[in-house]
């Protein structure tokens, strides 16, 4: 398997600009999760979809952030405007719930510099 | 609620040491317990998990138990390498949320 495909793998743009990270999921998984990590926050849950339906946004720091599922294949994390404070390093993960529990797969990950 | 904590780094230790990083959880239920390794410039990987108490986890040549009566799942790896330089982070999962719960991550360092 491929694994968590993410992209892109660097951007840097300019504040105010919009930013859209995207990722494919491992197919067969029914969780896509994006996190954040940051040097003084360390990894911070953003969101979680369950079968592309989002499950807790409660870690998604403010209205500038939005994420989407359209499909069981593709999810993506929009940040507009941007604003350098959300510089990070942003992971898209999935997993599948099955008879063993849960275990989560992450992508390589988006890092992400707002100047 | 659910919570994980695990030692604060960085450690360094030299190529061939004994290797233990500390992870108590608090939970209710019966979380699964995961170690994931983050190399510089990559993403989490899952280095091993044990789903019930009692159960060790292994993978290249590192080792967790699962202590229920301790509510804990220490890392140990008997003889480092350079290599394993990296920051590793201790996780719960439990109940139907299908979510874990990171620990705040323990850089090691290993030098020559």
């Amino acid at each position: 398997d491929a694994g968590v495909i993410q992209s892109p793998r660097h951007e840097v743009t300019e504040m105010g600009q919009e930013v859209t990270l995207r990722c494919k999921p491992i197919s067969g998984h029914d969780y896509l999760f994006w996190y954040r990590q940051t040097m003084m926050r360390g990894l911070e849950l953003l969101i979680y979809f369950n079968n592309n339906v989002p499950i807790d946004d409660s870690g998604m720091p403010e209205d500038r952030f939005s994420a989407k599922m359209p499909n069981a294949s593709f999810s993506t994390l929009k940040i507009q405007p941007s604003e350098p404070r959300d510089s990070a390093v942003y992971f898209c993960a999935s997993s599948f719930w099955g008879p063993s529990g849960n275990t989560i797969y992450f992508g390589e990950g988006s890092w992400l510099t707002v100047v | 609620g659910n919570s994980v904590t695990q030692m604060e780094g960085p450690v360094t230790l030299s190529e061939e040491a004994f290797l233990t990083i500390n992870c108590t959880y608090t939970a209710t239920g019966y979380p699964s317990l995961f170690w994931y390794v983050q190399y510089p410039g990559e993403g989490l990987q899952l280095l091993l998990k044990a789903t019930k108490a009692d159960d060790k986890g292994s993978n290249k040549g590192f080792e967790a138990t699962y202590r229920k009566e301790t509510t804990s799942f220490h890392l140990e790896k008997g003889s480092v390498q350079v290599s394993d330089s990296a920051v590793y982070f201790c996780a719960l999962s439990g109940g139907s949320q299908g979510n874990l719960i990171f620990g705040k991550g323990t850089k090691l360092s290993v030098k020559p």
